[in-house]
């Protein structure tokens, strides 16, 4: 047990720029979450995976992120034509599946659009 | 839909001091409510939960919360406050129909004085 890894640690990028993120859960978890950190707040729910499946998506996904989650492994998240609302802190979690477990973390992602 | 309030923002105590964290939720449904710690720049880390039966609940670094469904509470505690409890602290609640889903307060910042 490696715990949640995600990379990179960090991403500096221009603004308009496509950017991909990586994590990759405790193998034997079967639920991938997504959250988002800006300062001085706690992490919002973005989207979550049940194995390959993408079960729910908030509202603060728009049309230029995308998640996906090939073969129930690792997850990669995307934001297409970043802005500089987008600088944050993007945290994958993982979990063995029922609501009542909690989540392991992963360091995160800071992003950072200049 | 489900809420958490975390009461203050910044809390300093003294070490040796106790430590209360403030925490109250909005469910419609009964909770499951956790608290996690999050040192700078690294995610976050479970402390410990309350899903159901006793109400008092222990975790790591010796905090302890109780969760009192008449007045809506899971404040966190600590007895005696250590200078590496210094973090960020936030409090979060899902239920069995949340799909495993996190709704997190804003946190509270915890600095411990020598």
């Amino acid at each position: 047990d490696t715990g949640v890894s995600q990379n990179p640690r960090h991403k500096i990028t221009k603004r308009g720029q496509n950017v991909t993120f990586r994590c990759d859960p405790i193998s034997e978890h079967n639920r991938l979450y997504w959250y988002r950190q800006t300062l001085g707040q706690g992490p919002e729910f973005l989207t979550y995976f049940q194995n390959e499946a993408q079960l729910e998506k908030s509202r603060l996904l728009s049309d230029r992120f995308s998640a996906e989650r090939p073969k129930g492994s690792f997850s990669t998240l995307e934001i297409q034509r970043t802005e500089q609302g987008d600088s944050a802190m993007y945290l994958c979690a993982s979990s063995v599946g029922t609501a009542d477990v909690g989540y392991t973390f992963g360091s995160g992602t800071r992003l950072t659009v200049v | 839909a489900q809420s958490v309030t975390q009461l203050g923002s910044h809390v300093s105590v003294s070490e040796g001091a106790l430590v209360l964290l403030r925490c109250n939720y909005s469910s419609s449904v009964p909770p499951y409510l956790f608290w996690y710690v999050q040192y700078p720049n690294q995610g976050l880390q479970l402390l410990l939960k309350y899903t159901t039966g006793a109400t008092l609940v222990k975790g790591i670094n010796g905090f302890e919360a109780e969760f009192k469904k008449s007045e809506t509470s899971f404040h966190l505690t600590k007895p005696s406050a250590h200078m590496s409890d210094a973090a960020e602290y936030f409090c979060a609640s899902s239920s069995y129909n949340q799909g495993g889903k996190l709704i997190f307060g804003q946190g509270t910042e915890l600095s411990v004085k020598p």
